[in-house]
């Protein structure tokens, strides 16, 4: 079973406008990541937030942790039409050798 | 430029063949996985390895089969005792441990006909 879920499954949202996903998950974690999936290419990683911190920021890109509640968000402030993509977040629990799990993805249509 | 690269890009498979993809990355990262991701869902993975000559299966591995004889190299053989094997392969790559972010190579999309 998917460790994370994301939700929305779809946003859409006008150019300039802050977009929010959110991704839920079941066990303890080590960290949470983001990553960005343009149609058809591979994933590229945006962002790693450790379970002892509560807020990061990169850029354009705000990501807080809640583990009393075993979930996270991503802010995208000012969208732009090439944040168009799919956002996944995804689970490192830490037991023996790292390996992410991902939930299921939000597509985020920003339209000019 | 360092880097994960995907051959082929597409691939197509007669039923009953095996086919495999190659995943080579010249990072330096001792951690490889192979995951699959089919139209609207997210990954699943398929196996990893975290260090030359061994690998583990991931949560979908039957069907599958994976070598690690060099620390750049990664090739996942699809066989035909997938039954299901249409779908989009991505592999990636990380340094050991907790604590990092994985590289993704652009992907083989996988078709049987």
């Amino acid at each position: 079973s998917q460790q994370g879920e994301e939700d929305p499954q779809a946003l859409s949202i006008q150019e300039g406008e802050n977009a929010t996903m959110n991704c839920s998950y079941k066990t303890s974690i080590n960290n949470l990541q983001w990553y960005r999936q343009n149609s058809g290419r591979g994933l590229v990683h945006l962002i790693l937030i450790r379970s002892n911190e509560r807020e990061k920021h990169s850029g354009r890109l705000r990501v807080t942790l809640d583990t009393s509640k075993k979930s996270s968000s991503l802010l995208i402030t000012a969208s732009r039409a090439a944040d168009t993509a799919s956002y996944f977040c995804a689970t490192d629990i830490g037991t023996s050798g790292s390996r992410l799990t991902f939930g299921e993805g939000t597509q985020l249509t920003v339209n000019p | 430029d360092g880097g994960i690269t995907q051959s082929p890009k597409y691939l197509f498979r007669k039923e009953g063949q095996n086919v495999t993809l190659s995943c080579e990355q010249n990072l330096n990262h001792d951690a490889m996985y192979w995951y699959r991701q089919d139209p609207g869902q997210g990954l699943r993975l398929i196996y990893y390895s975290q260090i030359v000559n061994d690998f583990q299966k991931g949560d979908i591995a039957e069907g599958y089969s994976v070598s690690r004889e060099k620390k750049e190299s990664f090739p996942l053989t699809v066989t035909s005792a997938q039954k299901n094997p249409t779908a989009f392969y991505l592999c990636a790559s990380s340094i050991l441990g907790p604590g990092y972010g994985y590289t993704f190579g652009s992907g083989t999309r996988l078709t049987v006909v």
